[in-house]
């Protein structure tokens, strides 16, 4: 495909629970990001790739959160001991470099936790 | 920190007006992209503003940045109902990070 691909579109969970969402970025891309929105507000940073690496991570809200991108291409985020509170359609987006700025996003994970 | 604010955050307008929409950010920045959303969708890129001064457009939306007075503004000149839609700006905060608008959510009647 052309576009970022997320994986699942809709994820409905109990509390407590483990998840985990994909991101498949534009190919060729070095840079993927992971951005969270919540109903009503816009996109609230989460982490940044360079590559396999995370460049900035201080997005993320607490240590239940963690991603992991280990060949540079599809990355995984993921979320233990998920909580009501991280109910939010989470974004991930693609750029050719961190200087081309221009970000294609997906059509995000919607995550529901009852 | 970077702040980042749109005004208004809801418009509703009647087709064939215009309107500007106002995005003011805190601290100096370069960059500054402008997304559309609509309901139940991703984020859509519309413009990306590199320089103090520029101004682009497409269609019936045009873009602009004063970086000096940290000021980008979103012109809708003769407004049809397809640009119903919600409208984020971001600003690059320069530690890879875009911190955004709370939205401006556009409703254009026939």
């Amino acid at each position: 495909g052309a576009g970022v691909s997320q994986t699942p579109s809709n994820k409905v969970t109990e509390k407590g629970k483990y998840v985990e969402l994909r991101c498949d970025p534009i190919s060729g891309h070095t840079a993927l990001y992971w951005y969270r929105q919540s109903l009503g507000q816009g996109p609230e940073f989460l982490i940044y790739f360079q590559g396999t690496g995370a460049a900035d991570d201080s997005g993320l809200p607490n240590d239940r959160f963690f991603a992991v991108r280990p060949e540079g291409s599809v990355s995984t985020l993921k979320i233990q001991r998920t909580e009501r509170g991280d109910s939010a359609v989470y974004l991930c987006a693609s750029s050719l470099t961190r200087d081309t700025g221009e970000l294609f996003f997906g059509e995000g994970s919607r995550l529901t936790v009852l | 920190e970077l702040k980042v604010e749109q005004n208004p955050l809801f418009l509703s307008m009647q087709e064939g007006k215009n309107y500007t929409i106002y995005c003011n950010y805190s601290t100096t920045s370069d960059r500054l992209y402008w997304y559309r959303q609509d309901p139940g969708k991703s984020l859509e890129s519309l413009f990306v503003l590199l320089s103090n001064g520029a101004v682009k457009q497409e269609g019936r939306l045009m873009a602009s940045l004063d970086t000096k007075a940290r000021l980008s503004t979103l012109h809708i000149t003769a407004a049809v109902h397809d640009l119903s839609a919600t409208y984020f700006c971001a600003v690059d905060d320069s530690n890879y990070q875009l911190i955004w608008g709370a939205g401006t959510k556009l409703i254009i009647k026939p």
